[in-house]
């Protein structure tokens, strides 16, 4: 069965701190991993990534994909209280060609 | 604001009966996608249109159907209601017309069925 893991579930930092944040796949037909930002509502895309080793960098967020050991980590450097969402981490693949979220970690930053 | 309209926000409803989601997305954009997040599944894709065909299907219940009008506007159909249908239920739309591109988010509608 396809699956997407993220962890941790749940962290919380101090401003200023460094994340990552992990993402692990076991997709067959695997052609990309998404992340996206939820904050009260609806998600926000940030990255697509489709191959390995390449950093995909958004001012203090950087994401990159490792296809052989199956996983990618979102890193934020320098957090911010306005960091504090739900990051989701999704995988388009499987055999019908679909589009497969992981559970989400809950980041939290405190001032 | 993304630019994708979700009505209405809430929506009440009793067990067994239907209700009708309706999704505007952005201007230009030609993909519709839908999509439930509850507690217990998370955020789980059902189904994608592209200018008006089906384009891909993920978790989607046969009480579920959708379809996407030639203005491009979507409406997803939940049929026979029960109370594990309650969720947040978001539309999103993009240009292409592929799974893993950019996609924007609409508020969400908030189903909850007592």
């Amino acid at each position: 069965e396809d699956k997407v893991v993220q962890s941790p579930l749940s962290l919380v930092v101090h401003e200023g701190d460094t994340v990552t944040l992990n993402c692990s796949y076991e997709v067959t037909n695997f052609r990309s991993l998404l992340w996206y930002k939820q904050e009260k509502k609806a998600p926000t895309f940030l990255f697509m990534l489709t191959s390995s080793g390449i950093e995909k960098k958004s001012g203090r967020l950087s994401s990159i994909l490792d296809k052989k050991e199956l996983f990618s980590i979102l890193n934020i450097t320098a957090t911010q209280t306005g960091d504090s969402a739900i990051y989701l981490c999704a995988v388009v693949g499987g055999a019908t060609n679909k589009l497969i979220f992981g559970t989400g970690t809950l980041l939290a930053v405190q001032p | 604001d993304s630019g994708v309209t979700q009505t209405p926000k809430h929506l009440i409803t009793a067990t067994g009966q239907r209700v009708t989601l309706r999704c505007s997305p952005r201007s230009g954009d030609l993909s519709v996608y839908w999509y439930q997040q509850s507690l217990d599944q998370g955020l789980q894709f059902l189904i994608q249109y592209y200018n008006g065909e089906e384009r891909a299907k993920g978790n989607i219940l046969e009480r579920f159907s959708a379809q996407q009008f030639p203005d491009l506007h979507s409406e997803l159909n939940l049929s026979s209601l029960e109370l594990g249908d309650s969720a947040l239920y978001f539309c999103a739309s993009s240009v292409l017309s592929t799974l893993d591109t950019e996609a924007f988010f609409g508020q969400g509608t908030r189903l909850t069925v007592v």
